[in-house]
């Protein structure tokens, strides 16, 4: 399976400023998705990053909390924008190469804001 | 509307042990279902998968076991090993939704 790379892999961030996590994978994939996940918790669906055209939202997340750019087929980011402490979680970025292959996911990033 | 219901919510066994995890599912749409384990700081890696034109997959000592007609599916792991202590999740998915919808999570110790 393609290994994909997280960047940061922690931050702590001030209430009111925005972050950009920035996921590279190793082969280019078709899927592209951002997870939220609370400590302890299940996984949360943000969003599915799309190559060439806007990201598709899940109910309870919009584009200007959470921007997201797909530029080509191995990287993305995710922006978790005017943070308050309640954006403190954990983000991931998974992959997978086609819509009926495995999904892998990145080790993540743990966001706190302060 | 809960999808996916994930149980036991935690599990504690001795080693040698063969813990169970159970996932129930109400979409009849999907079509392949896997068990994620994470381990605390990682992100979730696919473990075992399972189609439903079989009822039973076995890679190692993981098995899944598939009840298509009750739209369940279980985790069971043979000869438990501290090392296996983790949080595993259910995520099934199909139809035209390649999403994959995931329980709770089943947070497993194994005791030496």
């Amino acid at each position: 399976s393609a290994v994909i790379s997280q960047k940061p892999s922690r931050d702590i961030c001030q209430r009111g400023t925005s972050l950009t996590i920035q996921c590279q994978v190793d082969s280019q994939v078709t899927m592209m998705f951002w997870y939220r996940q609370q400590p302890g918790q299940s996984l949360t669906l943000i969003a599915t990053a799309n190559q060439g055209s806007e990201a598709t939202y899940e109910s309870g997340f919009v584009i200007d909390k959470f921007p997201i750019s797909r530029p080509n087929l191995t990287f993305s980011t995710l922006t978790v924008s005017n943070m308050s402490p309640e954006d403190s979680s954990i983000y991931l970025c998974s992959a997978a190469e086609g819509m009926n292959t495995e999904a892998f996911f990145g080790q993540g990033t743990r966001l706190t804001v302060v | 509307q809960q999808q996916v219901k994930q149980s036991p919510q935690s599990l504690i066994v001795q080693k040698g042990g063969i813990p169970i995890i159970n996932c129930a599912y109400e979409n009849t749409a999907f079509d392949y279902f896997p068990w994620y384990q994470q381990f605390p700081g990682k992100g979730p890696a696919l473990l075992i998968a399972i189609r439903p034109d079989v009822s039973e997959k076995k890679e190692g000592r993981f098995t899944i076991s598939f009840n298509k007609s009750a739209k369940q599916f279980s985790l069971h792991i043979m000869d438990s090993q501290p090392g296996d202590s983790a949080t595993y999740f259910c995520a099934p998915r199909g139809g035209s939704n390649y999403k994959l919808t995931f329980g709770k999570g089943t947070l497993l110790t194994v005791n030496p």
